[in-house]
């Protein structure tokens, strides 16, 4: 199986800052990523797919980019609705895998 | 709005076979565009996909708990279901299912767009 290995495990910010997060495949997995977004209590939400596309409704502070075995999570100004915990999950081969979540706490 | 709902027993005893449906609402589980899967979270830990289901009775398994997994569906219920069988403590967590959108190059299911509320199983005697 393919490992995602995501990074920070955990991260404290202020309303307004720019926070990025990063997830690195085991191997190269084209652009067949995706991130979602988890509150406590709640079922993960998609935000991006195809490592760059922002699902429908998505704010568009939310960005992703990378390709092959390096992709990042970008939320440009953080809002106080985006302290939450990050997944991110390859879907390239079965069986889809996730990392291991970034919590983003308030500073 | 698509709905989906996880329905089943919140305890089951050790060496017994768990057992949940999820039922959809406002969509068909008979649309040639999607799989239908399950995934769980242990308390405070990560995710880990199980296996999904297409409309026709096609499956994917993951391996590190095939030969404990069977997903089935039924689609005059517009529903499909899990069973896990010889459950151990590792095996409490949260179970969600989820839709995922298929890839029609590739013929393989993708991301999760659409995922139930969750339902937590507690194994314990």
């Amino acid at each position: 199986a393919i490992r995602i290995t995501q990074s920070p495990s955990s991260l404290s910010a202020s309303t307004g800052d720019r926070v990025t997060i990063t997830c690195r495949a085991s191997q190269g997995i084209s652009s067949y990523l995706a991130w979602y977004q988890q509150k406590p209590g709640k079922a993960p939400k998609l935000l991006i797919y195809a490592a760059s596309t922002l699902q429908s409704g998505v704010p568009s502070r939310f960005s992703g980019s990378g390709s092959g075995t390096d992709f990042t999570l970008t939320i440009s100004c953080l809002q106080s609705e985006d302290f939450a915990t990050y997944y991110c999950q390859q879907y390239y081969s079965y069986p889809p895998t996730f990392g291991q979540g970034t919590k983003v706490e308030i500073k | 709005q698509l709905q989906l709902q996880e329905s089943g027993p919140g305890l089951v005893k050790p060496s017994e076979t768990l057992s949940l449906t999820c039922t959809v609402s406002g969509g068909s589980i008979s649309s040639s565009s999607y799989y239908w899967g399950w995934i769980r979270q242990p308390p405070g830990k990560g995710l880990e996909w199980i296996g999904s289901i297409y409309y026709s009775g096609s499956t994917y398994y993951n391996p590190s708990l095939k030969s404990r997994v069977t997903i089935s569906v039924d689609t005059s219920k517009n529903q499909f279901s899990l069973k896990l069988s010889s459950v151990t403590a590792a095996d409490t967590a949260v179970y969600y299912c989820a839709r995922h959108p298929l890839d029609t190059a590739r013929e393989t299911p993708k991301y999760f767009d659409y995922w139930g509320q969750g339902t937590l199983v507690t194994v314990s005697s």
